[in-house]
């Protein structure tokens, strides 16, 4: 299997600008998570997907950021407009329903 | 107060060392607690899982559970140079990690000298 996949793996954008990032999660697993990982707060959980259906959003920041999972084994990561504080390290990981979340690669997010 | 405290460090030990990692939480709901590593510019990866309060051994790795003082440690016997990286203690309240989201410590980084 090759684990979860994440692209683009860098973004560099300006202020302002729509980006847009993307995760296939592993074959079979059910639960879909968005991470965020910065030096001063450290990895937290934005959105997650059971399903397809999102279950729990709390941890998106602002209306500026959107998640979707169109079907098993897709989903997008929307920021509109971007702003430099958005700038950080997005996972996405994926998980069966009993066993621990295994975590894709990342896409380093620099906004200017 | 975060939920999750973890020392940053960088916490430098010689190879062949035993190292200890820690972490304290304050929500008294959570009943599954994870270590993973993480190299430099790499995703997670989980190395130890645990269900509530106890040891559990996997090779060089030995995770241990106190519920009662809400307390969580990793230790690494005869630490080899490519466990270095940052270790994140992660819990999370009902199944195995698998069924919600986790919450984490920010990482404690360890570098074993050669």
């Amino acid at each position: 299997d090759a684990g979860v996949i994440q692209s683009p793996r860098h973004e560099v954008t300006e202020m302002g600008q729509e980006v847009t990032l993307r995760c296939k999660p592993i074959s079979g697993h059910d639960y879909l998570f968005w991470y965020r990982q910065t030096m001063m707060r450290g990895l937290e959980l934005l959105i997650y997907f059971n399903n397809n259906v999102p279950i729990d959003d709390s941890g998106m920041p602002e209306d500026r950021f959107s998640a979707k999972m169109p079907n098993a084994s897709f989903s997008t990561l929307k920021i509109q407009p971007s702003e430099p504080r958005d700038s950080a390290v997005y996972f996405c990981a994926s998980s069966p329903v009993t066993a621990s979340q295994y975590f894709g690669p990342g896409t380093r997010l620099t906004v200017l | 107060q975060k939920e999750v405290e973890q020392d940053p460090g960088p916490l430098s030990v010689p190879e062949g060392a035993i190292v200890s990692l820690n972490c304290t939480y304050s929500n008294s709901a959570f009943q599954y607690f994870m270590w993973y590593r993480q190299y430099s510019r790499k995703g997670p990866e989980l190395l130890m899982y645990t269900y509530s309060s106890g040891n559990k051994e996997d090779g060089r790795f030995t995770a241990q559970v106190d519920k009662s003082s809400k307390y969580i440690s990793l230790f690494i016997r005869d630490s080899q140079p490519s466990d270095s990286a940052t270790y994140l203690c992660a819990m999370s309240l009902y199944s195995g990690g698998g069924a919600d989201g986790l919450t984490f410590g920010k990482g404690t980084h360890l570098i074993i000298q050669p």
